[in-house]
Parts: structure tokens; sequence; C-alpha cells
């Protein structure tokens, strides 16, 4: 079973920095099986980022995802208030499975 | 318009069967490119991926918790139902619905999630 681990745990950030988001993989993914979520409190997550690279619908571009093999990387190039949240990566593995990272909260500083 | 719902009760006691139903519109569960997943979220704690069924009624589960869930579904009826055993409290979680896209694979669709407490 591949396992994620997110790191840091928590990024405190302003307003307006920039903001990464690491995500490593116990073994290596496919690209098409890795996808970033945004959840805020109370809220159920929200699709950000599949196929390690590709913005879901409606998400600014400010939000960008790269890397393969065991090491991704969520970017936010310019942290708006409303980014202020806990982000999660996932992977979908050849076993039919699906794994989530303990995620990263990004709060503000 | 996509929309799942999850509905089931809200508290039950530990050794007992919790059976959540999944109700979705918008698409079809026999699309061979979408499948539905089950996720819980302990209080303050992460997501974990619990069970997944496809369009042809293949089906996958969590290691840890393979021996305890069972998942179907009804397509007639849009619905996709989870049963996990000898429930909990460690099991109190908000449990969550999801539509999975198949390639590339991502849950693009999210129920709201219904609140299960497991307390004698």
């Amino acid at each position: 079973e591949i396992v994620l681990t997110q790191s840091p745990g928590t990024l405190s950030l302003s307003p307006g920095e920039r903001a990464t988001l690491s995500c490593r993989a116990s073994q290596s993914v496919s690209s098409s099986y890795l996808a970033w979520y945004q959840q805020k409190p109370g809220q159920a997550p929200r699709l950000l980022i599949y196929g390690a690279s590709s913005r879901a619908t409606g998400i600014p571009d400010r939000f960008s995802g790269s890397g393969s093999g065991t090491d991704f990387t969520l970017t936010i190039s310019r942290l708006e208030p409303e980014d202020f949240a806990v982000y999660y990566c996932q992977q979908y593995g050849s076993s039919l499975m699906y794994t989530f990272g303990q995620g990263t909260k990004l709060e503000i500083k | 318009q996509v929309t799942l719902k999850e509905s089931g009760p809200v508290l039950v006691k530990p050794t007992e069967t919790l059976t959540l139903t999944c109700t979705v519109s918008g698409f079809s569960l026999s699309n061979a490119r979408m499948g539905v997943s089950w996720i819980r979220q302990p209080p303050g704690k992460a997501l974990e991926w619990l069970a997944h069924i496809f369009s042809n009624d293949e089906k996958s589960y969590s290691t840890s918790l393979k021996s305890r869930l069972t998942i179907s579904k009804d397509t007639s009826k849009s619905q996709v139902v989870l049963t996990m055993t000898n429930m909990d409290p460690v099991d109190t979680a908000t449990y969550y619905c999801a539509r999975m896209r198949v390639v590339p694979a991502a849950m693009d669709y999210w129920g709201q999630g219904t609140l299960v407490t497991v307390s004698s």
C-alpha cells in the first residue's frame, strides 16, 4: 500500500506570499493518479488539481501542481485570504486502492 | 448538475452495523468513466478512504478496514450503499461519498458529508 507523506504539517504565511506544499509517496505514483484537494472548516473537500498538474474546473491559475514519481508539489503563487485551509494529496494505485496524505494546514501568519 | 447526498443514522451503538446510503444525481452509476468512493474524517483528523465501487461492480476496500466493509450499488435507484460492521467509538467521523473519475483519477464531486457518532 502506498503511503503519502505531506510536509510541512502546518505552514504559516501571509496573504500575497507564495506557498509550496509537498507530497511524497512511498512508491512511484503515476502522475495521472495524483490529485490535490482543499478543505475548509465544516466543508467537504474540493478538487483542485488532478493528473498532478491539471487544474480542476473553476480553480484559479494561482494554484499549480507539479512533480512525478514519488515527489509532488502544490504551489499557490500569491496567497489570497480564502486560500487558508487544509490541503490533501491523494493517489490511486495499481491495486485499485486510494490513499490520502495526512494534510497540510495553511494558516495565516 | 452533479450532486451526491449521504444519508443514514447519526448515532449508532458500539458493536452495531452502520449502513450509509449515497444518492447521486446528474450522472449514471453505469457510466464506465465514473465510480463512487466512500471517505471518512474523524473530528479534527485527516481524510481516510474506505471503499470504492466501479461501474462494472468491481469493488476495492481499505486494507485496514476490509473485513468490516461492504460496498454495493443499485444503478436503477442511483444509490451506493456502504455497510460497516462492529462499530466502535473510534469510528465516529463524518462520512463522505464522492464521485471518482476513472482517468485521470480524481474525486471531482463530493457529498456534504454525514456525521456518525458511535456511543452507547
